[in-house]
């Protein structure tokens, strides 16, 4: 069976410092990869998605970027943090096939910028 | 460019109302819509999809092509459903992303 896993689940990280989240997925190939970042009263937003390796979409200009350098593996990144940057944020992978897709996705990580 | 709208943040009925969660969308293409449910300390996950045509845990949806409009009902709201639902599409094609609505929160008052 398929599992995703993302970590860490908690992060606390002072302002300007760097950011490294990474999301690996068993159990199946060349899925579609996502990161979305959660936030209260602003629901789930879509911040990259990738159709294949080292190809990724930006979703939302920011101060993050994405990168994946192998098939199940996706990396959010952040070369200096802002306080902005706080939030929930969740990996999730999808199969491709239109509507048989499902998006089956991570346990998030709560980052806390400080 | 493809948008999820739910106008209700927030929405409480008391046990054994009926519960509407509004979903309207836009694209230009014929998207593939689906419901979303976060429970407490739960992942995310599929509540159902519209191409199945199926009633999960008594919650089913219908797609008004008319209105771009993907509203999930339940007759008789149990205490259980308290949860946050997020309406989401894909484009009908291969490879696309999925884009999510900003979520209401559902709250079965006893």
């Amino acid at each position: 069976s398929q599992t995703i896993h993302q970590w860490p689940a908690t992060l606390v990280q002072p302002v300007g410092s760097p950011l490294s989240l990474e999301c690996t997925v068993e159990g199946t190939s060349n899925p579609n990869l996502y990161w979305y970042r959660q936030a209260a009263g602003r629901g789930l937003q879509l911040l990259f998605y990738s159709v294949g390796i080292g190809q990724i979409s930006s979703e939302v200009p920011q101060n993050l970027s994405a990168s994946r350098p192998q098939d199940r593996q996706f990396i959010l990144s952040s070369k200096k943090l802002l306080l902005s940057d706080s939030g929930f944020y969740l990996c999730a992978w999808s199969t491709w096939g239109g509507a048989r897709s499902e998006a089956f996705f991570g346990q998030g990580t709560r980052l806390t910028v400080v | 460019a493809q948008r999820v709208t739910q106008p209700e943040k927030l929405l409480s009925v008391f046990k054994g109302a009926p519960v509407e969660l509004k979903c309207n969308y836009s694209y230009s293409g014929s998207p593939e819509l689906f419901w979303y449910v976060q429970y407490s300390r739960q992942r995310l996950q599929l509540l159902l999809r519209h191409i199945s045509r199926e009633s999960i845990k008594g919650f089913t949806a219908d797609l008004n092509k008319g209105e771009t409009s993907f509203h999930l009902k339940k007759p008789f709201a149990q205490e259980e459903d308290s949860a946050m639902y997020y309406c989401a599409l894909t484009p009908d094609n291969y490879g696309q992303n999925f884009v999510f609505g900003p979520g209401t929160r559902l709250s079965v008052l006893p």
